[in-house]
């Protein structure tokens, strides 16, 4: 499976400021994922990062607080902008694994705990 | 609207003893289901599982899928401190996941 790093892998930020994560793939996929899973809370998608091209965003979120980069097939960024304390969550990348076989297995990034105060 | 309710939501038990995990779902264009474990921030991929009735197994866990009744069951025999985790149900759609909200599992020594 492929091996994904995100950085950082915390961070403490205060309101109204953004922060951009980094997720990078040991390998060239065709997908890669944003999730975000706040305190208590199970994972919710916040977008599919395309390359190319920009990202299909999920309901409820949108290009102006989460803006996306995905410059080539081994990297993404995600930005979370004009922070508020909701923001606070762990944020997650993934790749689908053997892209294009319909396998359907994704694999997840360290994660990023923000915390904004 | 996509459902997928995880049941118990939490279970303690003591090492040695069998759990089993539920989870029941309701997707559109279904491809897949897959089991996650989540120690701290990363889950981990366990299975994924395509076909009703053929268990897959890794070890002290195994799994298996009900297409017809839109239900899976994750069990782990034997469990141990290690076990404890947050597992989570994935049932995967159009190259999308749905998450349960999980089972918090706890290992008692």
């Amino acid at each position: 499976s492929a091996v994904i790093s995100q950085k950082p892998s915390r961070d403490i930020c205060q309101r109204g400021t953004s922060l951009t994560i980094q997720c990078q793939v040991d390998s060239q996929v065709t997908m890669m994922f944003w999730y975000r899973q706040q305190p208590g809370q199970s994972l919710t998608l916040i977008a599919t990062a395309n390359q190319g091209s920009e990202a299909t965003y999920e309901s409820g979120f949108v290009i102006d607080k989460f803006p996306i980069s995905r410059p080539n097939l081994t990297f993404s960024t995600l930005t979370v902008s004009n922070m508020s304390p909701e923001d606070s969550s762990i944020y997650l990348c993934s790749v689908e694994d053997v892209p294009g076989q319909g396998n359907g297995e994704q694999y997840f990034g360290p994660g990023t705990r923000l915390t904004v105060t | 609207e996509d459902k997928v309710v995880q049941s118990p939501l939490s279970l303690v038990v003591h090492e040695g003893d069998t759990v089993t995990l539920n989870c029941s779902y309701e997707v559109t264009n279904f491809r897949s289901l897959l089991w996650y474990k989540q120690e701290k921030k990363a889950p981990t991929f366990l299975f994924m599982l395509t076909s009703s009735g053929i268990e897959k197994k890794s070890g002290r866990l195994s799994s298996i899928l009900d297409k017809k009744e839109l239900f899976s069951i994750l069990n782990i025999t034997a469990t141990q401190t290690g076990d404890s985790a947050v597992y989570l149900c994935a049932p995967n759609r159009d190259d999308k996941i749905i998450f349960g909200k999980g089972t918090r599992l706890h290992i008692l020594p």
